[in-house]
C-alpha cells in the first residue's frame, strides 16, 4: 500500500517568513494530494489541494509544488501571521483507494 | 449546505462497556472513513465505505472494533468491551468518490 511520510514534525518560523513543509509518497498511482491544517480541538480543514496533472497550485499566501518524478509534494506558506500555528498534515490518494495521512507538522508562528 | 455531523459529541463510559459512535456524511457523498485521533497524534486510518463496495476494514485495531454503514449513508463504528487505551477523538469524513475529504467535529471517546 501507500506510504506518505511527512517532515519536518516541527516547525517554529517568526512571524513573516516563510515555512515549508515536505511530503514524500511511495505509490506511484496515487493521483491525488490534499493539505490539511487542523487547529487545536478543531476538526481538520481542507487548506489546499493538487492533482496529478498539475506540478503547481497556488492560493493567496498558500502553495503546493508536486514532484511526480521523485515522488514528493510540498506545502508552502509566506509571510506567516500567527494565525496560521497549526498542524498540518499532507494526504495521498487515488480513485476508489482510502486517503494516507502524513504524521503532521505542528507549525509555531512567533509574533 | 449541511456539513458532516457527528453523535455523540462526548462519550465517558466504564472500561468493558460497549459504545457506538454515528456518523452523518454529507448527503450524496459515496465515500466515508472513519479515523482515530490521540491527544496530540496524527490521523490513524479505522475503516473506508466506498459506494456497495466491501469496505476496506484494513486499519481496525482489533476485532472488538467493528463498523456499518446503513443505505449507503449513516454509519456507526462500535467498540465492543472498550479499554483506556480507546480513549481518543473518532473522527468521520466523507467524500465524492475520493475527492476532497471533509471531516465532522469527532466524538471524543474517553474510557474510565
Amino acid at each position: 500500500g501507500e506510504n506518505v511520510e511527512q517532515h519536518p514534525s516541527t516547525l517554529s518560523v517568526q512571524e513573516g517568513d516563510s515555512a515549508v513543509i515536505k511530503c514524500t509518497y511511495s505509490d506511484s498511482a496515487s493521483n491525488y494530494f490534499p493539505w490539511y491544517k487542523q487547529e487545536l480541538g478543531k476538526r481538520p480543514q481542507l487548506i489546499i489541494d493538487i492533482r496529478s496533472n498539475v506540478g503547481e497550485k497556488k492560493d493567496q499566501r498558500i502553495a503546493v509544488t508536486l514532484n511526480k518524478t521523485a515522488k514528493h509534494f510540498s506545502l508552502h506558506i509566506t509571510e506567516t501571521q500567527p494565525e496560521d500555528s497549526a498542524v498540518y498534515f499532507c494526504a495521498a490518494s487515488r480513485a476508489g483507494n482510502q486517503f494516507y495521512f502524513g504524521t503532521g507538522t505542528s507549525l509555531t508562528v512567533i509574533p | 449546505g449541511a456539513g458532516v455531523s457527528q453523535s455523540p459529541s462526548n462519550k465517558v463510559t466504564e472500561k468493558g462497556k460497549d459504545v457506538e459512535l454515528r456518523c452523518d456524511p454529507i448527503s450524496g457523498h459515496t465515500a466515508l472513513y472513519w479515523y482515530r485521533q490521540s491527544l496530540g497524534q496524527g490521523l490513524e486510518f479505522l475503516i473506508y465505505f466506498q459506494g456497495n463496495s466491501a469496505p476496506d476494514k484494513s486499519g481496525l485495531p482489533s476485532d472488538r472494533f467493528s463498523a456499518e454503514r446503513t443505505g449507503g449513508s449513516v454509519s456507526t463504528l462500535t467498540i465492543q468491551r472498550t479499554q483506556q487505551e480507546d480513549s481518543a477523538v473518532y473522527l468521520c469524513a466523507s467524500s465524492y468518490s475520493t475527492d476532497t475529504q471533509y471531516f465532522g467535529p469527532g466524538t471524543r471517546l474517553t474510557v474510565l
